[in-house]
């Protein structure tokens, strides 16, 4: 079975400081990527960064960067210098591609609540 | 670039009505979803779609209905609506190919069955 395992409900950091949320899978896939998402308190879905699991770089994007280790199913996100407005919601997933007319299987953690304090 | 609109963004209804949420999407997708997210739950799939008329049950499908007769549309019909199902449902889309399948959601739908 695929799961991810968000194992923290809740984090604080204070405003400029990092911070870095933790996620780990498990799959017996070779193919997948791997995402976070974010969700502010209006409830829309936005996608942060997304890693190819077959790319041994991390992905960055600006102040958000993953720390992916592959043999350890691991992909923590480190968000750097952190705003206001990066309170939120954070979802960790991954996505099994399935091909045409196949089902690409996504899978979602169960959250982590981030609190950015000034 | 509209994306995905769903409506009704909020909804009030009574136990056993029938709604019917509805999601549009603009990008040809051939993939869409319905999520419900509960408190503690996180997102759980109710249906899915890999094209029109080709939809398959999720993790969570007992008491939903969903159809896709065009590749744009993805309704989420509750045949008897329950209080067990109040709660934000997400319409999502992907394409398979693209790049990084990514998954893309609409803004949500808050059901409130009292």
């Amino acid at each position: 079975a695929q799961t991810v395992t968000q194992s923290q409900p809740e984090m604080s950091v204070q405003e400029a400081e990092t911070v870095t949320l933790s996620c780990t899978y498990d799959t017996s896939e070779n193919n997948y990527y791997l995402f976070w998402y974010k969700q502010p308190p209006s409830r829309q879905m936005i996608l942060v960064i997304r890693q190819e699991a077959y790319k041994q770089q991390n992905a960055t994007e600006n102040r958000f960067s993953v720390n992916f280790q592959k043999a350890a199913k691991s992909f923590s996100l480190k968000i750097s210098d952190s705003q206001l407005g990066d309170t939120a919601m954070y979802f960790c997933a991954f996505m099994i591609p399935g091909g045409s007319y196949n089902f690409n299987k996504f899978y979602f953690g169960s959250g982590t609540k981030l609190n950015v304090k000034p | 670039d509209a994306g995905i609109t769903q409506s009704p963004r909020y909804k009030i209804t009574e136990t056993g009505r029938q709604v019917t949420l509805m999601c549009h999407q603009t990008w040809s997708h051939s993939y869409m979803f319905w999520y419900r997210q509960d408190l503690g739950h996180g997102l759980r799939l109710i249906y899915y779609s890999a094209a029109a008329d080709i939809t398959d049950k999720g993790e969570v499908p007992d008491g939903y209905v969903v159809s896709r007769s065009k590749t744009e549309n993805f309704p989420l019909t509750l045949e008897s609506a329950t209080r067990s199902q109040t709660s934000v449902y997400f319409c999502a889309s992907s394409e398979w190919y693209s790049s990084g399948n990514t998954i893309y959601f609409g803004e949500g739908s808050w059901l409130t069955v009292v």
